[in-house]
């Protein structure tokens, strides 16, 4: 089964920019969805396709693959940013495959 | 806007099945393109998918192909969940979700469902 690796912890000072991991094999090739999880609430999709936002979500939320790694960018870090964010893949089978998950922290 | 809502028993004991529903609101379940999905997440750890349902093709996590079933109530317009003999590692936050393309646009808020005799 496809294997989506994250970094378990990141921590950005608020006013920097924070990068996310998400390793996989080709991910390049694939389409790559982020989801931030705040404590006690369920995941809120925060980019898909890649690079692209839904509605409501802050520009300051970006996102890239290529390769075999894709990144969710972070910029103008706030205190509010500070969750759980896990990528995730639709793979050929149909299957729906998350990353570790990354606990991502605000100085 | 679409809502939804999972319920079920929150307390299961050692090899029981268990059984959940998520009720939706404020949109059809037989709309198209939309698949229907269950997923869970221990606690504090990460999130599994479990299975989904598609037009009444289902696709399930081969880790739990064997002890899951997954359905759909057009009459009352609600996704079903039943996992078999269930032990204390399917202890968890359970949630539906709705996506299509791959992206899971909408989730209920979740249930934990605990495992224990």
């Amino acid at each position: 089964s496809y294997v989506l690796t994250q970094p378990p912890s990141v921590s950005v000072a608020p006013g920097q920019t924070a990068k996310i991991t998400c390793g996989g094999n080709n991910i390049g090739r694939k389409s790559v969805h982020w989801y931030q999880q705040k404590p006690g609430q369920a995941p809120v999709l925060v980019v898909y396709d890649d690079s692209d936002r839904p509605s409501g979500i802050p520009e300051r939320f970006s996102g890239s693959n290529s390769g075999n790694t894709a990144t969710l960018m972070i910029s103008r870090v706030e205190a509010g940013d500070e969750a759980d964010y896990y990528c995730q893949v639709w793979d050929n089978s149909r299957d729906l495959v998350f990353g570790t998950g990354t606990h991502f922290t605000v100085l | 806007q679409l809502q939804m809502q999972e319920s079920g028993p929150g307390l299961v004991k050692p090899s029981e099945t268990l059984s959940l529903t998520c009720a939706v609101s404020g949109g059809s379940i037989t709309t198209s393109y939309y698949y229907w999905g269950w997923l869970r997440q221990p606690p504090g750890k990460g999130l599994e998918w479990i299975g989904s349902i598609y037009e009444a093709t289902t696709y399930y996590n081969p880790s739990l192909h064997s002890r899951v079933a997954i359905s759909i109530d057009t009459s009352k317009n609600h996704v079903s969940l039943k996992l078999t003999s269930m032990t204390a590692a399917d202890t968890a936050v359970y949630y539906c979700a709705r996506y299509n393309g791959g992206k899971l646009w909408a989730w209920g808020q979740g249930t934990l469902v605990t495992v224990s005799s």
